[in-house]
């Protein structure tokens, strides 16, 4: 079974300034990945995903992630952070083969992204 | 606009009653998932479904239950013997679990509080 790992609970950066969150992931072939994003009380939004091909991903908001095989890690970037990023974000990978039987999403437990004037 | 509708979005119960947690989504999608989220806990998958009439214990089932009687519904019942119900539920929907097209859409959530 896959699993993953988001090592940092919390994060405070400058608005302004860039951010790097991290992402690892256990699973025995090539995984499909995702990063959602959630704003407090509310339910989580796809931000990107990487299924093959590139190896880096731009997706909503500004957003990229590269994935590393040799590094099993799938991290999240942005250049420069807004106050409205403060947010909750989940790493998730998923299993390859079509449905009946195939592992569905894992989550992590997720990063807290704090944002200082 | 397609989307996931959860309903409601607070919900209050006494202990030692049942209450239904409403999901339905209108994105076709055959596949369909509750979540549980609790403070540093991310989340936790208590049932799924992958077709109509069929569904799946997660990994946290115990003290819940569910039913999957049309393709858009998947209406989550706490019963009386989940221990600590209190929690942010969260329900999503993808084409297909497993595989290329299980990108998974949630809806914006119920919050239940135990009295």
């Amino acid at each position: 079974a896959q699993s993953v790992t988001q090592p940092d609970i919390h994060i405070t950066v400058s608005e302004g300034a860039s951010l790097e969150l991290r992402c690892n992931y256990s699973y025995g072939a090539t995984p499909y990945l995702f990063w959602y994003v959630q704003s407090p009380g509310q339910g989580l939004q796809l931000l990107l995903k990487y299924f093959s091909g590139d190896t880096l991903v731009q997706g909503i908001k500004g957003f990229e992630a590269e994935f590393k095989r040799s590094q099993s890690s799938f991290n999240l970037r942005k250049p420069s952070v807004h106050w409205s990023d403060a947010a909750e974000y989940f790493c998730a990978v998923g299993a390859r083969g079509a449905g009946g039987g195939a592992d569905g999403l894992t989550f992590g437990k997720g990063t807290h992204l704090i944002i200082q004037p | 606009d397609g989307g996931i509708t959860q309903s409601p979005k607070y919900l209050f119960r006494k202990e030692g009653q049942n209450v239904t947690l409403s999901c339905e989504q209108n994105l076709n999608h055959d596949a369909m998932y509750w979540y549980r989220q609790d403070p540093g806990q991310g989340l936790r998958l208590i049932y799924y479904s992958q077709i109509v009439n069929d569904f799946q214990k997660g990994d946290i089932a115990e003290g819940y239950s569910v039913s999957r009687e049309k393709k858009e519904s998947f209406p989550l019942t706490v019963t009386s013997a989940q221990k600590n119900p209190t929690a942010f539920y969260l329900c999503a929907s993808s084409k297909e679990r497993g595989g290329p097209t299980d990108t998974q859409y949630f809806g914006p959530g119920t919050r239940l509080t135990v009295l």
